[in-house]
């Protein structure tokens, strides 16, 4: 059973360019989750989608960013006309259910470490 | 919303000895309290957690206390060893909510 899946592992981008995340969840796990961790910081919520469905995006900052988790293939973060200040790593986990389910753990993917230059 | 702070940021321990790492939050609902441990660049990874309806929970070397009433959590790790060294994190939510809130990661370096 393959864990969590992103890509790209590390992604460069100009200033003003676009990113695109991807996160392909745990087989069997429905809820995706996505956390930004800036250096020297911990992991801050930014999303949580099931299928189709984006349920709590109260993390996301209100421009630029957008989540999606589509009926099929994986989820992805997108982030429009990058800055420097977008430049972190991001981590996608997935969860059999939500929080509130069997055990409440997240299942983290090894994360997209994104560079502004 | 939720505000999780972890304590101390650096510790260093001679292998063998004993580790602690607390952590307070601040939302009185929060009631489920899960343990991450992440190694240089790789994934977080939940190592231990902690409901709300008990004090203490342990598997091998690890334990986690829960004072409610004073609102803060700690993690022992018992008998260190150099594969212990990582960064742990600390994460409080009201259980069923869908949100962690973490703290800022304590980096845990054992001296052989």
């Amino acid at each position: 059973n393959a864990g969590v899946m992103q890509n790209p592992r590390h992604l460069v981008r100009r200033r003003g360019q676009e990113a695109r995340l991807r996160c392909s969840p745990m087989k069997g796990h429905s809820h995706v989750y996505w956390y930004r961790q800036l250096p020297e910081e911990g992991l801050k919520f930014m999303v949580y989608l099931q299928k189709e469905n984006i349920i709590d995006e109260s993390g996301m900052p209100k421009e630029r960013f957008s989540a999606e988790f589509p009926k099929e293939g994986p989820s992805i973060l997108r982030i429009q006309q990058v800055v420097r200040g977008d430049s972190a790593a991001y981590f996608c986990a997935s969860s059999p259910s939500g929080q509130g389910g069997n055990t409440g753990e997240l299942f983290f993917g090894e994360g997209s470490r994104l560079t502004v230059l | 919303g939720e505000n999780v702070e972890q304590h101390p940021s650096t510790l260093s321990v001679q292998e063998g000895d004993s580790a602690v790492i607390k952590c307070t939050y601040s939302d009185s609902a929060s009631n489920y309290f899960p343990w991450y441990k992440q190694e240089l660049g790789k994934r977080p990874q939940l190592i231990i957690d902690i409901r709300s309806n008990v004090g203490e929970k342990k598997d091998q070397r690890i334990a986690v206390t829960l004072n409610k009433t004073a609102k803060h959590f700690s993690l022992h790790i018992t008998e260190t060893q150099p594969e212990d060294s990582a960064v742990y994190f600390c994460a409080a939510t009201p259980y069923g909510n869908n949100r962690l809130a973490f703290g800022k990661g304590n980096q845990v370096v054992v001296i052989p």
